[in-house]
């Protein structure tokens, strides 16, 4: 079974960097046909898609968000990052790690972390 | 950038009733369509992909339909641990997901 685990501070000031880990279990971030997400989502409200990280190093961002966010990844401890920099009160949200598929089957996401509240304050 | 809708916003159902959930993106995302369950404090967890494909472990009373840009969600006979809240994605372009629609009892 995959699982994924955000790990990262709480509270964040504003226009300072929010930074967050996601630690994978049960799969590595090599294996084909797979990328590597960042979903979002405010307190109340919707979810967002931030960004997905591949393997080879390439990345997909959300065009609302590309200039401020930044994706790697540490293949030795099988994680992978995420920072946003110059961040507001609107980036207070609870931040998912996902798996995405990656594919001629679809792109959706089949496992979830359980979730990090990023406050920004 | 697709926007995705969802109706209704809220839908009270009865344990045991069908539950049939919409949802409608800005344009064309042929098949590429999920759904997902999220209850409080979880994460969200995939339902059904490629609009009609049951995700390992879900249930046959969940059932999804749809092309282009109209879809449904149908819960055939409600259980007590359905009620939550349900969220459509399109993967056609980069991903967006729709507001959600919470059932409740």
């Amino acid at each position: 079974q995959v699982q994924l685990q955000e790990s990262g501070p709480g509270l964040v000031k504003p226009s300072e960097t929010l930074s967050l880990t996601c630690s994978v279990s049960g799969d590595s971030i090599r294996s084909d046909g797979f990328s590597w997400a960042w979903i979002r989502q405010p307190p109340g409200k919707g979810l967002e898609w931030i960004g997905s990280l591949f393997y080879s190093g390439g990345a997909f961002h959300n065009p609302s968000l590309k200039s401020r966010v930044t994706m790697s990844k540490d293949t030795s401890k099988n994680q992978f990052s995420l920072k946003m920099n110059s961040v507001t009160s609107s980036d207070t949200a609870v931040y998912f790690c996902a798996r995405q598929l990656w594919g001629s089957g679809g792109y959706y996401f089949d496992f979830w972390g359980q979730g990090t509240l990023a406050t920004v304050s | 950038e697709v926007v995705m809708t969802q109706s209704p916003a809220t839908l009270s159902v009865s344990p045991g009733e069908r539950a049939t959930l919409s949802c409608r993106a800005s344009q064309s995302v042929r098949s590429d369509l999920a759904w997902y369950q999220q209850k409080p404090g979880q994460a969200p967890r995939l339902l059904i992909y490629n609009v009609s494909t049951r995700a390992t472990g879900i249930p046959a009373r969940f059932s999804g339909s749809g092309s282009g840009t109209e879809f449904t969600l149908t819960i055939s006979s409600l259980q007590s641990e359905d009620f939550a809240v349900y969220y459509c994605q399109q993967y056609n372009y980069w991903p967006t997901f729709g507001p959600g629609t919470k059932v409740d009892i």
